[in-house]
């Protein structure tokens, strides 16, 4: 089975900008969860998108939003791009069924803004 | 809120000796434990998981045991190699709904460098 990607792997914008990634979970997983890295504030939570809802979202401004599909892939956008925002993006999806949550990681996109 | 605090880093160990590296939790209720592993240029890979009290995850030698008196979930190898150079992160979730839902909370992660 195939596992969880995310398109494209690296990008480059400019101030002011805004970007688009995409997350396709592994077949079959209904929750798509973001996250962003970076070396200061390690690894934190965006939102948690399942069946087209976002039902979670972490403490991001609201140029930080996204969006998921009826067959569970999900984009993240994030408009005015900011130099803070260069970062890599990890998506993550789950089953969602009963309570094991674990979640399988895509190999992220890493975002350069200058 | 919840929150995972993992011992600072980096550790440098040589081939063959043995690991630990400690993480403890804070957190309401009954978390599901994890570990993972980051090479390099890459995303999260799962290690090992514990959903419950006493529960021991384990996996390519790692072992962490879930305790929930001392709310820790220390990740242990008996003999490391350098293939195990990475950053671990220890995390938690939450099994009930609202603000924890898909969400998983990070130690800040410790960089392991395994020298021949």
């Amino acid at each position: 089975k195939a596992g969880v990607t995310q398109t494209p792997r690296y990008l480059i914008k400019t101030r002011g900008q805004q970007v688009t990634l995409s997350c396709s979970p592994i077949s079959g997983h209904r929750s798509v969860s973001w996250y962003q890295q970076t070396p200061g504030q390690g690894l934190q939570f965006l939102f948690e998108y399942f069946s087209e809802t976002q039902r979670n979202k972490g403490n991001f401004p609201g140029r930080f939003s996204g969006r998921q599909f009826s067959n569970s892939r999900s984009e993240m956008n994030v408009s005015t791009l900011e130099l803070g925002d260069s970062a890599l993006y990890l998506c993550a999806s789950s089953l969602r069924r009963g309570i094991q949550e674990t979640q399988y990681f895509g190999p992220g996109t890493r975002l350069l803004v200058l | 809120g919840d929150s995972v605090t993992q011992m600072e880093g980096p550790v440098t160990l040589s081939e063959e000796a043995f690991l630990t590296i400690n993480c403890t939790y804070t957190a309401t209720g009954y978390p599901s434990l994890f570990w993972y592993v980051q090479y390099p240029g890459e995303g999260l890979q799962l290690l090992l998981k514990a959903t419950k009290a006493d529960d021991k995850g384990s996996n390519k030698g790692f072992e962490a045991t879930y305790r929930k008196e001392t709310t820790s979930f220390h990740l242990e190898k008996g003999s490391v190699q350098v293939s195990d150079s990475a950053v671990y992160f220890c995390a938690l979730t939450h099994n009930a709904g609202g603000t924890s839902y898909g969400k998983l909370t990070f130690g800040q992660g410790t960089i392991l460098t395994v020298h021949p």
